[in-house]
């Protein structure tokens, strides 16, 4: 079954507004990473948090983690229409693959 | 560099039909995976691969092969096609960070 359950499953905001994600896990994790995937494409990395990292920083993103809720949350801040996208949670526990949510699907009106 | 190369792009099969999809990728990663996308479902995983020689099932590996005889190569083959496998299909190939092919739109009728 699917590791990583994003929340909310879409979400529409205007642009300059800040946008929030969820991702929650079951299981120990080695590390936890952010996909972007536009309509009809492939994924696309943002951004990897090590499981002794608290918080992470790229560019307009900040990503949190909290191995005792089995809880992560990406920012994305002052969001542009070009950060239409859905947003993917993949956990990685060190032994096989990547496990991906079932994403969240991000509206960002101009 | 070309990072993951996967085709074809599109796909429409009968059912019953077999066929390969390629990926092919050129970062020496040892890990690779398929995934197949389906709407409210996000990316399920059908098999992957830790190195040459070495493969293993994922969460949806029903009527689907692999093999890994390269570390570059990692085809996903469909045995006899059928509607429950039209999907989106993405292969991926694993360092630090997963880097995807562009992905198959395949249609089983």
């Amino acid at each position: 079954s699917q590791q990583g359950e994003e929340d909310p499953q879409a979400l529409s905001i205007q642009e300059g507004e800040n946008a929030t994600m969820n991702c929650s896990y079951k299981t120990s994790i080695n590390n936890l990473q952010w996909y972007r995937q536009n309509s009809g494409r492939g994924l696309v990395h943002l951004i990897l948090i090590r499981s002794n990292e608290r918080e992470k920083h790229s560019g307009r993103l900040r990503v949190t983690l909290d191995t005792s809720k089995k809880s992560s949350s990406l920012l994305i801040t002052a969001s542009r229409a070009a950060d239409t996208a859905s947003y993917f949670c993949a956990t990685d526990d060190g032994y096989s693959t990547l496990t991906f949510g079932k994403g969240t699907m991000l509206l960002v009106s101009p | 560099n070309a990072g993951v190369t996967q085709t074809p792009k599109f796909q429409v099969l009968k059912t019953g039909q077999s066929m390969t999809l390629q990926c092919a990728q050129d970062m020496n990663h040892e890990y690779m995976s398929w995934y197949r996308q389906d709407p409210g479902m996000g990316l399920r995983l059908i098999h992957y691969s830790v190195g040459a020689g070495i493969t293993d099932q994922g969460e949806v590996p029903n009527g689907y092969n692999v093999s890994r005889s390269t570390t570059e190569d990692f085809p996903l083959r469909l045995l006899s096609a059928a509607p429950s496998q039209t999907s989106v299909y993405f292969c991926a190939s694993i360092g630090t960070e997963a880097f995807f092919g562009q992905g198959t739109r395949l249609t089983v009728v």
